[in-house]
């Protein structure tokens, strides 16, 4: 069974950076695309960004390039979102998602 | 305003059949796979239908998808109270480079 748990999030001041980490099991993490999504309270779903399974390609949605960065260690099944210069707009529930399954999401509050 | 389109809301009565529309475009709907999830209030959402109409282990064959040219549905049949969700169409989007969600549609089962 798919299994992905994340963790990192909390509260942070506007301008500060935070990383969040996702671990996985119950599956060959190595083999596949991973994804961050996000969801602002009360909001819909928004796709953050994306990684291949060796790291090679990226891709981010507009609003975090050049702000987060995402990485993954194949070695400890790891997926990780680096967020830097972090907005109000940025307030929301962090997803680690792969082709079939979501963990259960981490809060990330950006306010003074 | 999200890239892929669905109606906010849907409703209907338990044993009804309700479809859920996704409309997009040539750069995504009508080119990639489409993917939709279920949101149950309070948790993290679920895949619920892959690659156009695949249903992954576990989801009932009640839920099924369907795509046609640059629109997508969702159909769920033998509605139940347990059904009452949020879902959400997802899709690769070329010109983008990026995977766009629809804004969600909230079904009430009545």
């Amino acid at each position: 069974e798919v299994q992905l748990v994340e963790s990192g999030g909390g509260l942070v001041q506007p301008g500060g950076s935070l990383r969040l980490s996702c671990a996985a099991s119950g599956f060959t993490f190595s083999s596949y695309w991973m994804s961050w999504v996000r969801q602002a309270p009360g909001k819909g779903l928004e796709w953050v960004g994306n990684i291949k399974q060796d790291g090679s390609e990226k891709y981010y949605v507009d609003s975090v390039k050049g702000r987060f960065t995402i990485s993954r260690d194949n070695a400890k099944n790891s997926l990780y979102l680096q967020m830097n210069s972090l907005r109000a707009e940025d307030t929301a529930v962090y997803y680690c998602v792969s082709p079939d399954g979501w963990g259960q999401g981490t809060m990330v509050t950006v306010s003074s | 305003q999200s890239v892929l389109t669905q109606p906010p809301s849907a409703s209907g009565t338990p044993g009804q059949r309700v479809t859920i529309s996704c409309s997009g475009s040539s750069s995504n709907i009508g080119s990639n796979y489409v993917y939709w999830y279920q949101q149950l209030p309070g948790t993290a959402p679920k895949l619920l239908i892959s690659r156009n109409n695949q249903r992954p282990s576990g989801v009932p064959d009640r839920f099924s998808g369907s795509k046609s040219g640059t629109s997508a549905s969702l159909a769920i049949s033998g509605l139940r109270s347990e059904d009452e969700a949020d879902y959400y169409c997802a899709a690769w989007d070329d010109s983008l480079s990026g995977r766009v969600f629809g804004g969600g549609t909230k079904l009430t089962v009545l």
